[in-house]
């Protein structure tokens, strides 16, 4: 499967506790964007990063939100102390070197109980 | 004032009609313009992409931008009930990477 990989699908979460997210960018691409999905909500933006860098972090939470993307392995959404509102969709999406054309992954669906 | 405008529907047409769907936007800056397709519980689906004003065509989908009038379309034609999902529009300045997103409109073919 060449196309941008998310897991897990599903995820319950109790309150306070941690979440962690993992994305697969599509093969040959560099850069990770993370979106959060509301119900009846748009998608918005989270972070966009690149290999052991973060690029724009503008639409991320101040507190308890973290991202990574390692030299080696997935990028990572982390959520530390889940609260009920942390509830929602997030997608990743890759795009390749100089092109604006993001390819979405099927999306995690977080559920804090 | 939200940056995209999308009117969230939901839509309702008959199989092989003609859909319009459209976004306004307010952000000069923006000069990547792109349509989404989401079916419920999906990933969004990258159905167009362009970056300058006019039409482009794919098959039975065709996008149209007009930047002097902040303005983008989407048109389907012959529709399908298999093309009833969510359309989202999205756009971005191409400095950043971000991509801002319409609220999305819901369409329905009906057999």
């Amino acid at each position: 499967n060449a196309g941008v990989m998310q897991n897990p699908r599903h995820l319950v979460r109790r309150r306070g506790q941690e979440a962690r997210l993992r994305c697969s960018p599509m093969k040959g691409h560099s850069h990770v964007y993370w979106y959060r999905q509301l119900p009846e909500e748009g998608l918005k933006f989270m972070v966009y990063l690149q290999k052991e860098n973060i690029i724009d972090e503008s639409g991320m939470p101040k507190e308890r939100f973290s991202a990574e993307f390692p030299k080696e392995g997935p990028s990572i959404l982390r959520i530390q102390q889940v609260v009920r509102g942390d509830s929602a969709a997030y997608f990743c999406a890759s795009s390749g070197q100089g092109s604006d054309e993001q390819y979405f992954g099927p999306g995690t669906r977080l559920t804090v109980t | 004032q939200k940056e995209v405008e999308q009117d969230p529907g939901p839509l309702s047409v008959p199989e092989g009609a003609i859909v319009s769907l459209n976004c306004t936007y307010s952000n000069s800056a923006f000069q990547y313009f792109m349509w989404y397709r989401q079916y419920s519980r999906k990933g969004p689906e990258l159905l167009m992409y362009t970056y300058s004003s006019g039409n482009k065509e794919d098959g039975r989908f065709t996008a149209q931008v007009d930047k002097s009038s902040k303005y983008i379309s989407l048109f389907i034609r012959d529709s399908q009930p298999s093309d009833s999902a969510t359309y989202l529009c999205a756009m971005s300045s191409g400095n950043t990477g971000k991509l801002i997103f319409g609220q999305g409109t819901t369409l329905q073919v009906k057999p």
